[in-house]
């Protein structure tokens, strides 16, 4: 059974530091992982996918690196804003038709 | 393009009534995914339905929930004789093709049994 764990579970930062956010999970036969954000109240935004033959992806401030022998993933968020204030949540793709999700990090950016 | 479409945003129901969930997914996507989020957990996957058929419900509980596509008209999860254990927030997601793409997600219903 695949299990997907993120550390921290809660994460509070000044303004303007640099972040890491960590995911692993147990099953190496992965196909996809996405990294989502979740605001109160509202759905989940997918932020980033890196598919299985990728090691990492970029997207404006944050980057995700994938590294499949470790059962490791990594959400890096430059210079963070109050703005990214949510809970970060990754969620793992194997061949099925299903995401497992973690339980998220949740995330505050203090002005 | 509107994103995926989900109503009601809250629904109460009492203990024993029926609760239904709809989900609109976005135009062009044919694949519709449900995940529940119960108090203090991560998403659970329930059910994965492309139009008029059921792909994998492998997820769902095997009473009292049931999903469908109709080929007109959007997703529905239906929840029968509701207790207080299903209360939780329900999202549906979609994709254009299959579930190896990105998934848009709605913003959920919260279902409250009382």
């Amino acid at each position: 059974k695949q299990e997907v764990t993120q550390i921290p579970a809660a994460l509070s930062v000044p303004e303007g530091e640099n972040l890491v956010l960590n995911c692993s999970f147990t099953d190496s036969a992965i196909y996809n992982l996405q990294w989502f954000r979740q605001d109160p109240g509202k759905g989940l935004t997918s932020l980033l996918l890196i598919q299985s033959s990728q090691r990492e992806q970029t997207s404006g401030r944050l980057n995700a690196s994938l590294d499949k022998s470790s059962g490791r993933s990594t959400l890096y968020i430059a210079a963070s804003q109050p703005g990214d204030s949510a809970t970060y949540l990754c969620a793992f793709k194997d061949s099925g038709s299903r995401l497992t999700f973690g339980e998220g990090t949740q995330l505050t950016v203090n002005p | 393009n509107a994103g995926v479409m989900q109503n009601p945003r809250h629904l109460v129901r009492r203990r024993g009534q029926e609760a239904r969930l709809r989900c609109s997914p976005m135009k062009g996507h044919s694949h519709v995914y449900w995940y529940r989020q119960l108090p203090e957990e991560g998403l659970k996957f329930m059910v994965y339905l492309q139009k008029e058929n059921i792909i994998d419900e492998s997820g769902m509980p095997k009473e009292r929930f049931s999903a469908e596509f109709p080929k007109e008209g959007p997703s529905i999860l239906r929840i029968q004789q509701v207790v207080r254990g299903d209360s939780a927030a329900y999202f549906c997601a979609s994709s254009p093709r299959d579930a190896n793409e990105k998934l848009f997600f709605g913003s959920g219903t919260q279902l409250s049994v009382l």
